[in-house]
């Protein structure tokens, strides 16, 4: 089965930078994705990683460590409307398996 | 195109009513996803189809009834709710197999049952 642990809560401030950590426990890797989801609203994707490394795109980065079983994306020159849920994912028995988010809040 | 509607976006029925709400992609997308979302809760998947034919059910109370008519349609029937099924309800599509692709959500239905 799957397990994917992370944070349920962060603060941060408009401008600054934040990290989300997940970390996930999976019979067979077939890579994480990072989604966004805006309260009410579907989710989005922002990022696959399937290799070790870090993968920029934009303001976002997302990074991978297979053998610790850790990913984490960064949120560069936060705005007020990152302020959002964000799921860490794998695809496991069933298609993708959603960690419980994190809800972040950008404050001014 | 790369969107996924659904409609109705509100839908509000009691628990003797029959519904169904409806799903559709244009994006040649051969695997169709319905997930179940409470509040403050991450998404569940409840059904896979993958070239129109139910590849997952995850052991959804007979109340749900999902149907493919063709490669860019996807329903969901109600009928018989209980309270406890109001959520947000998210059809997805992607590429099918694996690994796994990237899914495309549509906006939801916010279903309430009374």
């Amino acid at each position: 089965g799957q397990n994917i642990d992370q944070p349920t809560e962060m603060t941060a401030t408009e401008g600054a930078i934040v990290q989300i950590n997940c970390t996930y426990q999976t019979s067979g890797f077939n890579g994480l994705f990072w989604y966004q989801q805006h309260a009410g609203e579907a989710p989005t994707f922002l990022s696959y990683n399937v290799l070790d490394g870090l993968e920029e795109k934009g303001r976002f980065s997302s990074f991978l460590s297979r053998s610790k079983g850790y990913s984490y994306l960064l949120l560069k020159e936060l705005q007020m409307k990152d302020s959002a849920s964000y799921l860490c994912a794998v695809p496991g028995n069933t298609p993708l398996v959603f960690g419980k988010g994190t809800r972040l809040s950008v404050i001014a | 195109d790369t969107e996924v509607t659904q409609t109705p976006k509100h839908l509000v029925m009691g628990m003797t009513n029959k519904k169904s709400l409806k799903c559709e992609q244009h994006m040649g997308h051969r695997a169709m996803y319905w997930y179940k979302q409470k509040a403050k809760k991450p998404p569940e998947l409840m059904f896979v189809y993958s070239y129109e034919k139910l590849s997952i059910n995850e052991s959804v109370p007979s109340r749900f009834s999902p149907e493919c008519p063709n490669s860019s349609l996807l329903n969901l029937h109600l009928h018989a709710l209980q309270p406890e099924d109001s959520a947000l309800y998210l059809c997805a599509s992607s590429q099918p197999g694996a690994p796994a692709y990237e899914q495309y959500f549509g906006p939801g239905t916010r279903l309430t049952v009374t």
